[in-house]
């Protein structure tokens, strides 16, 4: 499966600031799609990252609050603006490979926020 | 949108009983059911999937098994070992979109 890295693993942000999440993948891979876990929660998709185009985001998420960038087909960024502390959760990336229809997941970031 | 209901919440087995966690989902053009066991702190990872084209799948201690027509899967553990105590998420999807609907979550307890 594809080796897939998160920066940063952890944060503690102060209200009103941005985050910007970064997901790197060892190989090119099909799809690329971002989520959030809640604590104690299950996961729920923001988005889809599409490669050279804007993001397919889902019903409650939207461009302004969750900014998505795919440049190619190994790396996505999620950023987390305006920050308030209900954004406290842990952002996973999750890729599809080109070979494979199985979803991975990244470590995760964990994110806090004051 | 794809609704996808997960049960139990909790589970509670001996070591060596089996575990049967049971999954709905409402979308009848879902055809990909993965699980995912993630342990406290950790990624989820997948254990087993299984596509609307085949109604059940085995690898050793762990199936899973498919009713299309009355839209449910479960996965079934046998042998319990106290390390497959995790949260357990089924989840489901269509493959020509292949993001994910999960559901809420099974948090099985495997004691000694």
């Amino acid at each position: 499966s594809a080796v897939i890295s998160q920066k940063p693993s952890r944060d503690i942000c102060q209200r009103g600031t941005s985050l910007t999440i970064q997901c790197q993948v060892d190989s090119q891979v099909t799809m690329m799609f971002w989520y959030r876990q809640q604590p104690g929660q299950s996961l729920t998709l923001i988005a889809t990252a599409n490669q050279g185009s804007e993001a397919t985001y889902e019903s409650g998420f939207v461009i302004d609050k969750f900014p998505i960038s795919r440049p190619n087909l190994t790396f996505s960024t999620l950023t987390v603006s305006n920050m308030s502390p209900e954004d406290s959760s842990i952002y996973l990336c999750s890729v599809v490979s080109n070979l494979r229809e199985t979803q991975y997941f990244g470590p995760g970031t964990r994110l806090l926020v004051l | 949108g794809e609704n996808v209901e997960q049960h139990p919440s909790t589970l509670s087995v001996q070591e060596g009983d089996s575990a049967v966690i049971k999954c709905t989902y409402s979308d009848s053009a879902s055809n990909y059911f993965p699980w995912y066991k993630q342990e406290l702190g950790k990624r989820p990872q997948l254990i087993i999937d299984i596509r609307s084209n085949v109604g059940e799948k085995k690898d050793q201690r762990i199936a899973v098994t498919l009713n299309k027509t009355a839209k449910h899967f479960s996965l079934h553990i046998t042998e319990t070992q106290p390390e497959d105590s995790a949260v357990y998420f089924c989840a489901a999807s269509t493959l020509s979109g292949y993001a994910l609907n999960f559901g809420k979550g099974t948090s099985l307890l495997v004691t000694p």
